[in-house]
């Protein structure tokens, strides 16, 4: 099955400063790559995805870059803010074959004023 | 505002116990999921169901079982409950006419200790 590595496990930045998150997939069909912040004692909530056929997507603040070749997509968070302190959680799909999603183990960002 | 509601959201229970822990939903989504939480393993996924007749097993369903009841309704249980069980508990649905990629929205959680 799908194998999601998240890199690094935690992260602590410089308000204003940027912070990249890094993620790894085993599995070439994957096709949906979410990502979810989850703040301290609340429930995920998804703050972007792409989709296979797109290499970057901006929301604001924040990307999210995705290389199919070396199987690997990444969130770029820039000029962070406290409110960006979160565990954030990357994830992949095979969207044809329905929407089982598969997270990596988490980032914890702490962002220091 | 429609949204996904477990119950209970903390459970202290004892090793052997059976317990349930439940999820609504008012969202209208047909597909239903359960996952546990644990620190630095993120979110794994027991069982899902993508309509009322349908039930799978996710990675890590041993020593879980589950229930569809309804559209709006999904509970999980723990037939014999051990130590190794204790973990935060979320409950997600996702609309699948959305076409692939489909939004998981999460309920607040359950936060289960086993004794």
């Amino acid at each position: 099955g799908e194998n999601v590595e998240q890199h690094p496990s935690t992260l602590s930045v410089q308000e204003g400063d940027s912070a990249v998150i890094k993620c790894t997939y085993s599995d070439s069909a994957s096709n949906y790559f979410p990502w979810y912040k989850q703040e301290l004692g609340k429930r995920p909530q998804l703050i972007i995805d792409i989709r296979s056929n797109v290499g970057e997507k901006k929301d604001q603040r924040i990307a999210v870059t995705l290389n199919k070749t070396a199987k690997h997509f990444s969130l770029h968070i820039t000029e962070t803010q406290p409110e960006d302190s979160a565990v954030y959680f990357c994830a992949a799909s095979i969207g044809a074959a329905g929407n089982k999603l598969t997270f990596g183990g988490g980032t914890r960002v702490l962002v220091k004023p | 505002d429609a949204d996904v509601t477990q119950t209970p959201r903390n459970r202290i229970t004892k090793t052997g116990k059976r317990i349930m822990l439940e999820c609504s939903q008012t969202k209208g989504h047909d597909r239903m999921y359960w996952y546990r939480q644990d620190p630095g393993l993120g979110l794994r996924l027991i069982y899902y169901s993508f309509d009322v007749k349908d039930i799978n097993k996710g990675e890590i369903s041993d020593g879980y079982s589950v229930s569809r009841q309804a559209q709006a309704k999904f509970s999980l249980s723990l037939e014999s409950a051990i130590p190794n069980q204790t973990a935060l508990y979320f409950c997600a649905t996702s609309d699948p006419r959305t076409g692939i990629g489909e939004t998981q929205y999460f309920g607040p959680g359950t936060r289960l200790l086993v004794l």
